[in-house]
């Protein structure tokens, strides 16, 4: 089935050490992005990719990372600068020129 | 800067008992409304894309209309399974290609109760 993978779907991160999310999609899809979402507000977007190699920042990049050496392949890494990382975040792919975004099923991450 | 305000926030209903979610926005120039659905833990699902006032698309019990200023999620006699989070997010004008100015509401938490 085509779909979007988001891995682990939870994580845990010490102090001072960054960590890796995984997101994979079998759509074909040009455009990928990150989202955070966190109680009491809406999506956030963290960074966001329309080409392989190429990408941009969100609202709020600040203390994240991502590449896109492959269409299929969008990974977020959360740096030690992120001071308050905990979260649940959501990674997510449209066609370049629709206008719907589809869902992964997203990733806890917990501070610790 | 474009907005988005959902309407209640939560919502208990009795199973049966139809009502409409609200989603009031401000946007310069509206490319598309969208409607998830988000059950906890789990990512959005997409329900509708409306794209101008006067719009309506429909889903088993659901029905989402367009305004120019707001746009509505109506549930006809719901059913337990129909409870979750409800989001409603905005697409404007100013962005290069598509959805990367996409703008969400913090939702609106409906349970439905046998």
């Amino acid at each position: 089935d085509g779909g979007i993978t988001q891995s682990p779907k939870y994580l845990f991160r010490k102090e001072g050490q960054n960590v890796t999310l995984s997101c994979e999609q079998n759509l074909n899809h040009d455009a990928m992005y990150w989202y955070r979402q966190d109680p009491g507000q809406g999506l956030r977007l963290i960074y966001y990719s329309q080409i392989v190699n190429d990408f941009q920042k969100g609202d709020i990049a600040e203390g994240y990372s991502v590449s896109r050496e492959k269409k299929e392949s969008f990974p977020l890494t959360v740096t030690s600068a992120q001071k308050n990382p905990t979260a649940f975040y959501l990674c997510a792919s449209s066609i370049l020129s629709g206008n719907t975004i589809y869902f992964g099923e997203g990733s806890w991450l917990t501070v610790v | 800067e474009d907005q988005v305000t959902q309407s209640p926030e939560a919502l208990r209903l009795q199973e049966g008992e139809s009502s409409s979610l609200n989603c009031s926005y401000t946007v310069s120039g509206l490319r598309g409304l969208f409607w998830y659905r988000q059950d906890p833990g789990k990512g959005p699902e997409f329900l509708f894309t409306l794209y101008s006032a006067g719009e309506e698309k429909e889903k088993e019990r659901l029905k989402a209309t367009l305004t120019k200023k707001e746009s509505f999620l109506h549930i006809t006699a719901p059913k337990p399974e129909d409870s979750a989070t409800y989001l409603c997010a905005v697409s404007g004008d100013i962005s290069n290609f598509g959805n990367e100015k996409l703008t969400f509401g913090t939702g609106t938490r409906l349970t439905i109760i046998p």
